[in-house]
């Protein structure tokens, strides 16, 4: 059983230009979290979703950044015309349910803005 | 609102010496609490959780934690250190409220050295 997948594993951007990033989650999982690691420091939740639905996105900034999980396909990460500050690692997680289901991380994506 | 302390940035330990690392927690509800390991480039591995139940809860490759409530606390341990457990150690809570349990908030990690 693949684990949660994540691509690009690396993604260099200039400024000004939009990041996608993508997750599949582990076969059976319906629920994508979205968590981001700045430098020396620990991850920060952002969004949770469903499929086709957005449940809590109380971590996400209020401009630029928009997450998506459709029927079809994996959920997407997009930041638009993206800033030296957004330069982090960007982990999505997934789990079965949320009552008493841990969340399995995959191995992120590493956004870099020059 | 819920909030994790993880003590010391970084420690170090001699191989074979007791691990400890430690993690303090607010929470107004009765929490979930992870430890979760990272090692270099990689994502987050679940090392153990605590829901209900026993307050002593034994994780993989040998690592242990205790709740505490009273200390609001849920320390890591393993008695013997190993060169392999060198890594990134994150302290999480969940809220478990309404029956449901979601975002986890991460503590700011310790870095974990083992010298030989």
């Amino acid at each position: 059983n693949a684990g949660v997948m994540q691509n690009p594993r690396h993604l260099v951007r200039r400024r000004g230009q939009e990041a996608r990033l993508r997750c599949s989650p582990m076969k059976g999982h319906s629920h994508v979290y979205w968590y981001r690691q700045l430098p020396e420091e620990g991850l920060k939740f952002m969004v949770y979703l469903q499929k086709e639905n957005i449940i809590d996105e109380s971590g996400m900034p209020k401009e630029r950044f928009s997450a998506e999980f459709p029927k079809e396909g994996p959920s997407i990460l997009r930041i638009q015309q993206v800033v030296r500050g957004d330069s982090a690692a960007y982990f999505c997680a997934s789990s079965r349910g949320t009552v008493n289901y841990e969340q399995y991380f995959g191995p992120g994506t590493r956004l870099t803005v020059t | 609102a819920q909030s994790v302390t993880q003590l010391g940035s970084h420690v170090s330990v001699s191989e074979g010496a007791l691990v400890l690392l430690r993690c303090n927690y607010s929470s107004s509800v009765p929490p979930y609490l992870f430890w979760y390991v990272q090692y270099p480039n990689q994502g987050l591995q679940l090392l153990l959780k605590y829901t209900t139940g026993a307050t002593l809860v034994k994780g993989i490759n040998g690592f242990e934690a205790e709740f505490k409530k009273s200390e609001t606390s849920f320390h890591l341990t393993k008695p013997s250190a190993h060169m392999s457990d060198a890594a990134e150690y994150f302290c999480a809570v969940s809220l478990l409220s309404s029956g449901s349990a979601r975002q986890l908030t991460f503590g700011s990690g310790t870095q974990l050295t083992v010298l030989p």
